[in-house]
């Protein structure tokens, strides 16, 4: 069965720290996704990003960035520069399922705190 | 704002009890995902619609149901409510039902069984 582990359940750093957020997975399969979502305090899931188990390369946007290691089986997700408003739990997904067929399987979280 | 919406926000109600929750789609999405999330199970995934029809099923119980309409909004349907199922509960879509789609949530429905 594929499986999700993020380790840190919770982390705590000053604003403009960096800070890194694990994300390790299991699957047999050769084809995948995976992805990073975001749930502020006010509970909604914000998509981040998607990335495809073909695709070994770092992407940034701004002040997140994603490395992806399939040697490893990670995804980890980094923020630069932390800010208040970054504090958020942050979940990693593995997408399973054949065509037209999905089921997301999450971590279990990151909450992460960004104190002023 | 993702576009999906969710009514209602909150729902009390006692063990026992049936209720349903209801969710509308992004514009032009054709998919629907319902997902739980409680402290103890974290976020699970239910049941996905696809156009209509059942694509994809997780862990849900037999007490739950679920279904997508001709104008693709959907229900989720929970009867013989006990404390435990007591959750935030997330619909979700997506363009079509792919896994390599993403899927945009709603705010959530916040179940409390009493």
């Amino acid at each position: 069965a594929q499986k999700v582990t993020q380790a840190q359940t919770e982390i705590s750093v000053v604003e403009k720290e960096d800070v890194t957020l694990d994300c390790v997975y299991e699957t047999r399969d050769t084809t995948y996704y995976l992805f990073w979502y975001k749930q502020p305090p006010s509970g909604e899931l914000v998509f981040l990003i998607r990335r495809n188990s073909f695709d070994e390369q770092n992407e940034i946007s701004g002040r997140y960035s994603w490395n992806f290691q399939k040697s490893t089986s990670s995804f980890n997700f980094t923020i630069t520069a932390s800010q208040v408003v970054d504090s958020a739990v942050y979940f990693c997904a593995l997408s399973e399922g054949e065509q037209g067929a999905q089921k997301l399987v999450f971590g279990q979280g990151t909450r992460l705190t960004i104190n002023p | 704002d993702s576009g999906v919406t969710q009514t209602p926000k909150h729902l009390i109600t006692a063990t026992g009890q049936r209720v349903t929750l209801r969710c509308s789609p992004r514009s032009g999405d054709l998919s629907v995902y319902w997902y739980q999330q409680s402290l103890d199970q974290g976020l699970q995934f239910l049941i996905q619609y696809y156009n209509g029809e059942e694509r994809a099923k997780g862990n849900i119980l037999e007490r739950f149901s679920a279904q997508q309409f001709p104008d693709l909004h959907s229900e989720l349907n929970l009867s013989s409510l006990e404390l435990g199922d007591s959750a935030l509960y997330f619909c979700a879509s997506s363009f079509q039902g792919n896994s390599y789609n993403e899927q945009f949530f709603g705010p959530g429905t916040r179940l409390t069984v009493l």
